[in-house]
């Protein structure tokens, strides 16, 4: 079946711009995350969606990132007044809850973002 | 101290060799274990979770000890097509299992 799908797979924009990332994850899925990576670095957590609960929001690094999940499905995640420290991989990830399985988290492809 | 600590390597392997990877985790009160494996500008896959009584998949067998908070990750018959980096992963153990990902091991299989 259709894994998460993520986009733009690139992106590459001024410093002070806003950017919005989309994330469409696996049909059915109803946890979704979102991770930045940067060059060198591991991943880092940023926020987690579940189902119609408030969502997770404690690794957001500042006010300048928000995210949204419309319908229990699509995630859009905004930066506003982009900064160069901002560039990164930016990867989604679903998984299904209430199943043995339910803590095996799949990505989607990312999206490389570039502030200049 | 790194909740998730990996050596990073490399590993430099020849074909048809045996390589571990170790990992160590700060959290106690986590509950779920996993390997991932990263290619070059790919996004992580899920190689395998790891379970108590450790488990196999084909040239794959993950260890968990709870008691040392240790973690492992045994690859035999190395083929080319393992190399890559491999991630140490842990929950929280938070009814929701954020993951807590180590820095990783790079992998490289020569001919």
């Amino acid at each position: 079946g259709a894994g998460v799908s993520q986009s733009p797979s690139n992106k590459v924009t001024e410093k002070g711009k806003d950017v919005e990332l989309r994330c469409d994850p696996i049909s059915g899925h109803t946890a979704l995350y979102w991770y930045r990576q940067s060059l060198g670095q591991g991943l880092e957590f940023l926020i987690y969606f579940q189902g119609n609960s408030a969502p997770d929001k404690s690794g957001l690094p500042s006010d300048r990132f928000s995210a949204e999940r419309t319908g229990g499905s699509v995630s859009t995640l905004t930066i506003q007044r982009t900064q160069q420290e901002d560039s990164a991989v930016y990867l989604c990830a679903s998984s299904l809850k209430g199943t043995p399985r339910t803590y095996e988290q799949y990505f989607g492809p990312g999206t490389r973002l570039t502030v200049t | 101290r790194k909740e998730v600590e990996q050596d990073p390597g490399p590993f430099n392997v020849p074909e048809g060799a045996t390589v571990a990877f170790n990992c160590t985790y700060s959290n106690s009160a986590s509950q779920s274990f996993f390997w991932y494996r990263q290619d070059c500008r790919k996004e992580p896959k899920l190689l395998m979770s790891v379970y108590s009584s450790g488990n196999e998949d084909g040239r794959f067998t993950a260890q968990l000890n709870r008691a040392s908070q240790y973690i492992s990750l045994l690859i035999r018959d190395s083929k080319l097509s393992d190399s890559a980096t491999y991630l140490c992963v842990v929950s929280d153990g938070t009814s929701y299992g954020k993951l807590t990902f180590g820095q990783g091991t790079i992998l490289t299989v020569h001919p």
